[in-house]
C-alpha cells in the first residue's frame, strides 16, 4: 500500500513568509509526529497527534510553529513568519496507534524547506 | 532529558569489511531501542529495534544488542556491501506513545 507522502518535496521562501507543509499518513494509522532534521544535526520530534486526543505540542519551537490534523487523516504544519534558522528538513511519520514505545514508526520523504 | 550519542562520521570502509557503529543512550528509565536507516534519494526507514535488555534485533545482517550495563546499542554488520551506503540513525523511544529521540546520524560509504 501507499507509504506516508509529504508536500512539496522542496519549498524556498522569503524570511518572513509564511508556509504550510503537508502530510498524507498511512491509511489506518491513526498516530502522526514531525520531526525536523536541521543540517548536520539529529531529528528533532515536534509534535503529535493519536486520533482525536489534544496534540503534544511538547517540541515546538516556538510559537510560530502551529500544526493540525483533521480527524485521522491529513495534518498541515505551519511556520509563520519565518526565520532563517527554520531551514531544515521537516519529516512527518505514522504508526498504527501511537500505544507503545516499540511501535515502529514509518516516515515520509520529507519536505525540505530553504528560507533566505 | 533522554539524549543518545552515536559515533561520528562519515565512515567508509571497503566492501566485505566488518561494521561497527557506536551508539549509546541516556535514559531516566528502560526505553525502547531502535536502528533507523536513510538510503540516497529514500525516506528513514526502520532497520531493527529491540525492546527489553538483552534482546538481539537484527535484519538484512544487521544486529544489535541493547545492552543495559553500557547503555549501548552498536550496530554491526560483518560484512558490508555498496548497496549499506546510507545515513544511520539511533534512536529511543520511551514515553507511552513513541516520541522519538535520535542520534545525530552516521553517514557510511562503501566502495567496491
Amino acid at each position: 500500500g501507499a507509504g506516508v507522502s509529504q508536500s512539496p518535496s522542496n519549498k524556498v521562501t522569503e524570511k518572513g513568509k509564511d508556509v504550510e507543509l503537508r502530510c498524507d499518513p498511512i491509511s489506518g494509522h491513526t498516530a502522526l509526529y514531525w520531526y525536523r532534521q536541521r543540517l548536520g544535526q539529529g531529528l528533532e520530534f515536534l509534535i503529535y497527534f493519536q486520533g482525536n486526543s489534544a496534540p503534544d505540542k511538547s517540541g515546538l519551537p516556538s510559537d510560530r510553529f502551529s500544526a493540525e490534523r483533521t480527524g485521522e487523516s491529513v495534518s498541515t504544519l505551519t511556520i509563520q513568519r519565518t526565520q532563517q534558522e527554520d531551514s531544515a528538513v521537516y519529516l512527518c511519520a505514522s504508526s498504527l496507534d501511537g500505544g507503545g514505545s516499540e511501535e515502529t514508526q514509518y516516515f515520509g520523504p520529507g519536505t525540505r524547506l530553504l528560507v533566505l | 532529558g533522554d539524549s543518545v550519542t552515536q559515533m561520528e562520521g562519515p565512515v567508509t570502509l571497503s566492501e566485505e569489511a566488518f561494521l561497527t557503529i557506536n551508539c549509546t543512550y541516556t535514559a531516566t528509565g528502560y526505553p525502547s531501542l531502535f536502528w533507523y536507516v536513510q538510503y540516497p534519494g529514500e525516506g528513514l526507514q526502520l532497520l531493527l529495534k529491540a525492546t527489553k535488555a538483552d534482546d538481539k534485533g537484527s535484519n538484512k545482517g544487521f544486529e544489535a544488542t541493547y545492552r543495559k550495563e553500557t547503555t549501548s546499542f552498536h550496530l554491526e554488520k560483518g560484512s558490508v556491501q555498496v548497496s549499506d551506503s546510507a545515513v544511520y540513525f539511533c534512536a529511543l523511544s520511551y514515553t507511552s506513545y513513541g516520541k522519538l529521540t535520535f542520534g545525530q546520524g552516521t553517514i557510511l560509504t562503501v566502495h567496491p
